[in-house]
Parts: C-alpha cells; structure tokens; sequence
C-alpha cells in the first residue's frame, strides 16, 4: 500500500525566510499521482499543486517551488520569502493508479511564520 | 461555482443517536469520499465510491454507513456514534484519479 512521510511536524520560520517541506514517498505502482494541500487555520483543505509520476518537472508558482526527484521518492515544497498568510498545516499525498482512488496523506508539516 | 458542500460545518451529539452527514458536488464527479482528520494521525479514508451505487470500504469504516443513490450526493450516516467518532470529517469529490481530490469545508463533529 501507498505510504507518505513527513518527517517535520512542526517548523517555525521568521517572516520572509525560506522553508522548505520534506515529502518522501512510497509505492509499488509505476505510475501514479503526487499532491500538496493546504490547510490554513480555518480547516479547510486546499489544493496546491498534482504531479504525475512521468513528470519529473519542477515547478514554480509565485513564492511556491515544488522539487520532484523520482529516484529519491521525494516531492519537496519550498515557501521562498514566508510570509504570515503562509502559516498553515501542508501536507503532501499520493494517489496510485488503480484501486479505490485514496489518496494517503502524510501526517502533515505545521508551518508557523514569526512575524 | 464549483464545489463541495457539506452540512453541517459543527454537531454536538450524543452517543447513540444517529446522524447523517450531508455531502452534495455539482461538477459531475465519478468518485467521493469519506475522510477524517485527528491529531497525530493525518488524514483517513473512511469510504469511497466510484460511481452510483458503487461503494467500498477506506482504511476506517467501522462505525460508518454511506449510500450513493445519485451522482452528486454522498451522505456519511453514523448509526450509532461513540465518543471515538469525534473528529474532523471532509467529503471529498474527483473527477479522475489525477485530478486528487476537491474537499468540502469539513464538519466538526463531537460525540459526548
């Protein structure tokens, strides 16, 4: 079965330094789905980004930069220049290509921006 | 707008009365599911359905009943709940499995 890791629970950062959030992962399957939500202190989850396993691309969305390396089964998010709207709980998911389409969440990383 | 809608966001029970938990989308989705979310454990999939009357069992469903008798709804029904129940429920719909998942708002529920 499908298992995610997020081995930091808690990081505390000042306001404008980077951060970034570890994601190692495993599965059996050749193909399937790597995601990062966010879940801000109001609860709700929201998505930030999916990648494919066949897309090994980085990509960058405003101060959001995602670090995908198959061959170390990681999918790393990094916050450039944290802001306090960042202070939230990320965690990352995984999704296999067949089965009931669960997506196994790690245990998430709790984001905390020091003014 | 598209959406997950869930009702209700809060409920205080008590233990043994039933309850539904509503879940509605309005974007066509094939598959929904249950989950929830406790302190140290992350999130858990309680169940899932991938299409009308087409349901089964996630990593938690001992407590749990869902039906799927049309395509945008996926109520979570507790016949029974226990303190152990109390938790943070999301609904969660997709269109295909590299979509993920779009969440509702959750519901807090708490069983005293």
């Amino acid at each position: 079965a499908q298992k995610v890791t997020q081995a930091q629970t808690e990081i505390s950062v000042v306001e404008k330094e980077d951060v970034t959030l570890d994601c190692v992962y495993e599965t059996r399957d050749t193909t399937y789905y790597l995601f990062w939500y966010k879940q801000p202190p109001s609860g709700e989850l929201v998505f930030l980004i999916r990648r494919n396993s066949f897309d090994e691309q980085n990509e960058i969305s405003g101060r959001y930069s995602w670090n995908f390396q198959k061959s170390t089964s990681s999918f790393n998010f990094t916050i450039t220049a944290s802001q306090v709207v960042d202070s939230a709980v990320y965690f990352c998911a995984l999704s296999e290509s067949y089965g009931n389409n669960r997506l196994a969440f790690g245990k998430g990383n709790q984001v905390v921006v020091i003014p | 707008e598209a959406q997950v809608t869930q009702n209700p966001r809060y409920l205080i029970t008590v233990t043994g009365k039933k309850l539904t938990v509503t879940c509605s989308q309005n974007m066509n989705h094939e598959y929904m599911s249950w989950y929830r979310q406790d302190p140290g454990l992350g999130l858990r999939q309680i169940y899932y359905s991938m299409n009308v009357e087409v349901t089964d069992k996630g990593d938690v469903p001992e407590g749990y009943k869902v039906s799927r008798k049309e395509k945008r709804n996926f109520p979570l029904i507790l016949e029974s709940p226990s303190p152990n129940q109390t938790s943070l429920y999301f609904c969660a719909s997709s269109f295909r499995r590299a979509d993920g998942y779009t969440f509702g708002s959750g519901t807090r529920l708490t069983v005293v």
